[in-house]
């Protein structure tokens, strides 16, 4: 099956930074999500970016499906940015998504 | 609009007894999927359910069972529990394209 894989695993920010997280995936997707999961569990789609390039607010996203990976821009990061991310994709007829193992993003004043 | 609900929020379950969990999928949604999270990794496919059938299975014993109701609600079954089954378990729906997650209901086997 498709392979998932994240970087940076860990991430240590001062309020106000930007960053950037990318996600490389093996195979041609017909489906690929970023989401964010907060300290109790919940998991908040933020893009659904099989291709091209999406923005919401101060997060943006980015699918370079040619090359297979995705990248997440977070500029002017705030403390409630904290948690883990997660890229999602599948492919194929399949109807499972497979998960990155995450970025854990920890963001101080 | 109510986003996919899911419940118990939290069990304790002793080894070797069974759980039932429920997830509600947001309304006109007709896929339903499951996953589980154990502690420090992402979440692993279970059951994937559209229109009352089984669209897809991940690589779970089958102690794991589903099943979609009508009203395209599910239930995840998990017979003679073990400890290795604390974990979170996500349920998720589905229109077209996209995943929305529930807040997940968190087991605990002891």
């Amino acid at each position: 099956g498709i392979q998932v894989e994240q970087s940076p695993p860990d991430l240590i920010l001062q309020e106000g930074a930007n960053s950037t997280l990318r996600c490389n995936f093996s195979d041609s997707v017909n489906n690929l999500q970023w989401f964010h999961q907060n300290p109790w569990g919940q998991l908040i789609n933020l893009f659904y970016i099989p291709s091209g390039t999406k923005q919401n607010g101060r997060l943006s996203a980015t699918t370079v499906a040619t090359e297979r990976y995705s990248l997440l821009y977070i500029s002017s990061s705030q403390t409630t940015d904290s948690g883990v991310y997660f890229c999602a994709a599948s492919t194929g007829t399949a109807s499972k998504l497979t998960f990155g193992t995450g970025t854990r993003l920890q963001v101080t004043l | 609009d109510a986003g996919v609900t899911q419940s118990p929020t939290h069990l304790i379950k002793t080894r070797g007894q069974h759980v039932t969990l429920r997830c509600s999928p947001i309304s006109g949604h007709k896929s339903v999927s499951w996953y589980q999270q154990v502690l420090g990794q992402g979440p692993q496919f279970i059951f994937q359910y559209y229109e009352k059938e089984e669209r897809g299975r991940g690589n779970f014993p089958d102690r794991f069972s589903a099943r979609q109701f009508p009203n395209y609600s599910s239930e995840l079954n998990v017979n003679a529990l073990l400890l290795g089954d604390s974990a979170l378990y996500l349920c998720a729906s589905s229109a077209r394209v996209g995943y929305t997650f529930g807040s997940g209901t968190r087991l605990t086997v002891v």
